[in-house]
């Protein structure tokens, strides 16, 4: 059964880049039939999508937030990152891994909360 | 880049039959799949419609979806309202580059 799993710092200060990883398990993230992706969701409200990637390392991102955001994959650990810099307290969200099956997210992860503050 | 507009929050009690719409702000609904989540508090968001109208295994019938090109929306209905499916609900779709949640729609059963 696959599951992923977010890790990372959960404070961060502002104007420092918010650095997470997803470690994807019990399957492999070689697959050609997904795409893998970060989805962000601050205390209260909604969900936003912040990029995706293929195993091949083909990304896309939002528009919003293209100028600060990089993710990778490392297909050797079957792990995906997050990278988001220049933060401010407008980042301060759980941030949510997850598997693009075709057009839906399938599978996510549990969330990891990031904290923006000095 | 579109937007999808929900509304805030709903209500319905148990028992009866609740619609959430979700409108595309441009482009038509029907050119690309929409899907809808469920997220109970403390969780992460799970799939009870998929490709406009498709239900994983696991979601029961009671879920269902369409789209109305005339309003250029996609709803989300579901019957036989429960307490269990207190939650917050999310249409998502996409374009060539880019994926689009809409704002969530707390749906209370009381």
């Amino acid at each position: 059964q696959l599951q992923l799993q977010e890790s990372g710092p959960g404070l961060v200060k502002p104007s420092e880049t918010l650095s997470l990883t997803c470690t994807v398990s019990g399957g492999s993230i070689s697959s050609s039939s997904y795409y893998w992706g970060w989805i962000r969701q601050p205390p209260g409200k909604g969900l936003e999508w912040i990029g995706s990637i293929y195993y091949s390392g083909s990304t896309y991102y939002n528009p919003s937030l293209k100028s600060r955001v990089t993710i990778s994959v490392d297909t050797s650990k079957n792990q995906f990152s997050l990278k988001l810099s220049s933060v401010t307290a407008a980042d301060t969200a759980v941030y949510y891994c997850a598997r693009l099956k075709k057009y839906a997210f399938d599978i996510w992860g549990q969330g990891t909360m990031v904290t923006v503050s000095s | 880049n579109f937007m999808l507009t929900q509304p805030h929050s709903v209500s319905e009690s148990p028992g009866k039959t609740v619609t959430i719409s979700c409108t595309r702000s441009s482009g038509s609904i029907a050119s690309n799949y929409v899907q809808w989540y469920q997220q109970r508090p403390g969780s992460s968001p799970t799939t009870v419609i998929y490709e406009d109208n498709q239900r994983p295994s696991g979601v029961p019938d009671r879920f269902s979806g369409s789209i109305d090109s005339s309003s250029n929306s996609a709803s989300l209905t579901i019957s036989g309202l429960k307490t269990e499916d207190e939650a917050d609900y999310y249409c998502q779709s996409y374009d060539s580059s880019s994926v689009v949640f809409g704002g969530g729609t707390k749906l209370t059963v009381l």
